[in-house]
């Protein structure tokens, strides 16, 4: 059965000070790693997929990064607007089910 | 583009009535969609893929009697919780894959989900 672990389930970060979010999954063939941004008593926002080992993507402050074992977001310089529960999912070969960790809420202090 | 919209955003119900969530892509085929459900602090729990024109693909645990899932067209998929009772209350998302008009990739778009309280 796929898995996804995230760390750490909370962060607090000064404004401007940057730090990485971590995604560690088991899965049978990996057909996507998916990170989403989500909002209080919102759904998922989509913001990035990832495919294979070494694959990175960028969007304004945030850079994914994937191994074959976890994947990174890092968070360049946060403002507080990037407060946020930052949820990773992971979809396997051969079937559409998607599997998401319980994700890692960021708050950014002025 | 991949727009998902869901209606109703917060639902109050009396325990033992039945309650309707709604779930349309806006701009796009949406082949399959997926609905998921949130407790606090805890990850999405997918509960059944439906698949436009066929029945809904129930996870273990999930009571399909209860959670009626219909995807009567390629934009529109619904959730009917039926005789609700105040275990039931959540926070219900559903998200949709997008097909082959949006060069499927794999990624889910995500309704703004809906809040339902059953007294």
């Amino acid at each position: 059965e796929d898995q996804v672990t995230q760390s750490p389930e909370a962060l607090r970060l000064q404004e401007g000070e940057s730090s990485s979010l971590n995604c560690s999954y088991t899965v049978s063939g990996l057909r996507g790693l998916f990170w989403y941004r989500q909002d209080p008593g919102k759904g998922p926002e989509f913001l990035f997929t990832l495919y294979s080992a070494g694959e990175e993507k960028e969007k304004e402050r945030l850079k994914a990064t994937l191994t074959k074992k976890e994947s990174f977001l890092h968070i360049t310089a946060p403002k507080p607007e990037d407060s946020a529960t930052y949820l990773c999912a992971v979809r396997g070969v051969g079937y559409q089910k998607v599997t998401f960790g319980i994700g890692t809420k960021l708050q950014v202090i002025p | 583009g991949a727009v998902v919209s869901q209606h109703p955003s917060r639902v109050i119900c009396k325990s033992g009535t039945s309650v309707k969530i709604e779930c349309r892509s806006l701009d796009f085929q949406a082949t399959t969609m997926f609905w998921y459900r949130q407790f606090p602090k805890q990850s999405l729990m997918l509960m059944a893929t439906s698949n436009e024109g066929s029945k809904a693909t129930y996870e273990q645990g999930v009571e399909k009697d209860k959670f009626l899932i219909n995807h009567a067209s390629l934009t529109l998929s619904t959730l009917t919780v039926t005789s609700a009772h105040p275990e039931d209350s959540s926070f219900y998302i559903c998200s949709a894959a997008g097909g082959p008009s949006l060069g499927y990739t794999g990624e889910l778009f995500f309704g703004e989900g809906s809040r339902l309280t059953v007294l």
